[in-house]
């Protein structure tokens, strides 16, 4: 079976940085994804790993170590908008497990 | 580009009535879609796999004869929920997944929010 573990709450000031961890167990991995869902609504594409190593787009990074079972996201520059739900979802063969998400508040 | 509509966005039904749910790709054919479910405060929990023109893979604990899928084209799947109950209140979301270069991704649509009551 499929085990993604996430911090279930982070808070942060405007401007600042967060780091959002992600340990995963899972047979068959080939790729990390990394979803922002606000609340009642459906979750938006964020980024993807397959190989070790960061990935950067804009404010959002994302890392991978499949060594370790590890990946985090780093948001940067924190604005009020990027209050959400952040999901974890590990890809085994063709489907996606997620983890509970970690909600972030971002404060003024 | 990737964009997934899905229709309707939210329904209201009685007790016993079924519901359908279209899910459609609008600037991308998908052969693999995929509906999931999510509780309040929850995560996403797959139902089924839809591939195109093939039967549907359903998950273990999802009711086959109760969700009915189809995926009649590249850019369709449709869930039915049959013969709704109040505990099949829920978010349904489906995905279409795209394939690129750097591996298949998985794109979600609005998601239709079920109250039966």
């Amino acid at each position: 079976g499929q085990n993604i573990d996430q911090p279930t709450e982070m808070t942060a000031t405007e401007g600042a940085i967060v780091q959002i961890n992600c340990t995963y167990q899972t047979s068959g991995f080939n790729g990390l994804f990394w979803y922002q869902q606000h609340a009642g609504e459906a979750p938006t594409f964020l980024s993807y790993n397959v190989l070790d190593g960061l990935e950067e787009k804009g404010r959002f990074s994302s890392f991978l170590s499949r060594s370790k079972g590890y990946s985090y996201l780093l948001l940067k520059e924190l604005q009020m908008k990027d209050s959400a739900s952040y999901l974890c979802a590990a890809r085994n063969d063709y489907k996606l497990s997620f983890g509970a998400g970690t909600t972030v508040t971002v404060r003024a | 580009g990737a964009v997934v509509s899905q229709h309707p966005s939210w329904v209201i039904c009685k007790s016993g009535t079924s519901v359908k749910i279209e899910c459609r790709s609008l600037d991308f054919q998908a052969t693999t879609m995929f509906w999931y479910r999510q509780f309040p405060k929850q995560s996403l929990m797959l139902m089924a796999t839809s591939n195109e023109g093939s039967k549907a893979t359903y998950e273990q604990g999802v009711e086959k004869d109760k969700f009915l899928i189809n995926h009649a084209s590249l850019t369709l799947s449709t869930l039915t929920v049959t013969s709704a109950h109040p505990e099949d209140s829920s978010f349904y979301i489906c995905s279409a997944e795209q394939a690129s270069g750097k591996g298949d991704t998985q794109y979600f649509g609005p998601g239709t929010r079920l109250t039966v009551l």
